[in-house]
């Protein structure tokens, strides 16, 4: 099975800073397998990037994703006040979904 | 609109069944499969398995085989989460999401999940 690392744990920083999330397999993961999610306190998840660097519809410009093998990252180019939140990346394999364990960002 | 509309909270006691709901509507309930997801109080995101709603097939996450059991009514575009016997660790807040599976113009195979339920909460207490 492969498990997901993110760091850091919680990313502190001002509105209009960037933001910069990692999120690390265990072992060789598809880049088009690799999907990231955000998830805001009481809501659910929000589906933001899919194939690593595809953002999903209505996802602003803001957001991108990148990496290959076993190292991948998020990306938030000037954070507004409703991109804090808590974001998860997600791979597929051997018909199985896992999680990484969550990256919050949150306002310094 | 496409939405997964989930049923309503369930307060539950240890060893007691449940089945909750997941109906999906604004497109083609056969033509996407439907996974389910637990977030544990305070925790992170956990996939359990998921459904092909046009035959009812089903794989489940090593963690929740033989925990718990997905169905589909494709008559009435509705997956469902059930257990036989519920536990405390049950407590949880239960997703359904719509399982994309699509392939890029050069060949790859994307695997994400587009469109979230808002949830149902479980809880298990006596």
């Amino acid at each position: 099975e492969i498990v997901l690392t993110q760091s850091p744990g919680t990313l502190s920083l001002s509105p209009g800073e960037r933001a910069t999330l990692s999120c690390r397999a265990s072992q060789s993961v598809s880049s088009s397998y690799l999907a990231w999610y955000q998830q805001k306190p009481g809501q659910a998840p929000r589906l933001l990037i899919y194939g690593a660097s595809s953002r999903a519809t209505g996802i602003p410009d803001r957001f991108s994703g990148s990496g290959s093998g076993t190292d991948f990252t998020l990306t938030i180019s000037r954070l507004e006040p409703e991109d804090f939140a808590v974001y998860y990346c997600q791979q597929y394999g051997s018909s199985q979904f896992t999680f990484g364990p969550g990256t919050k960002v949150d306002i310094k | 609109e496409v939405q997964l509309v989930q049923s309503g909270a369930e307060v539950k006691k240890p060893g007691e069944s449940l089945r909750i709901s997941c109906k999906g509507s604004g497109y083609s309930f056969t033509s996407y499969w439907i996974s389910w997801v637990r977030q544990m109080p305070g925790k992170g995101l956990e996939w359990m398995g998921r459904i092909d709603p046009s035959d009812s097939y089903t794989n489940y996450s090593p963690s929740f085989q033989g925990h718990v059991t997905i169905s589909a009514d494709k008559s009435i575009s509705t997956a469902y989460l059930q257990w036989s016997s519920l536990k405390a660790s049950d407590t949880a807040m239960y997703y359904c999401a719509r399982f994309i599976i699509t392939i890029s113009p050069r060949g790859y195979y994307y695997y994400y999940m587009d469109v979230w339920g808002k949830g149902t909460t479980v809880t298990v207490s006596s």
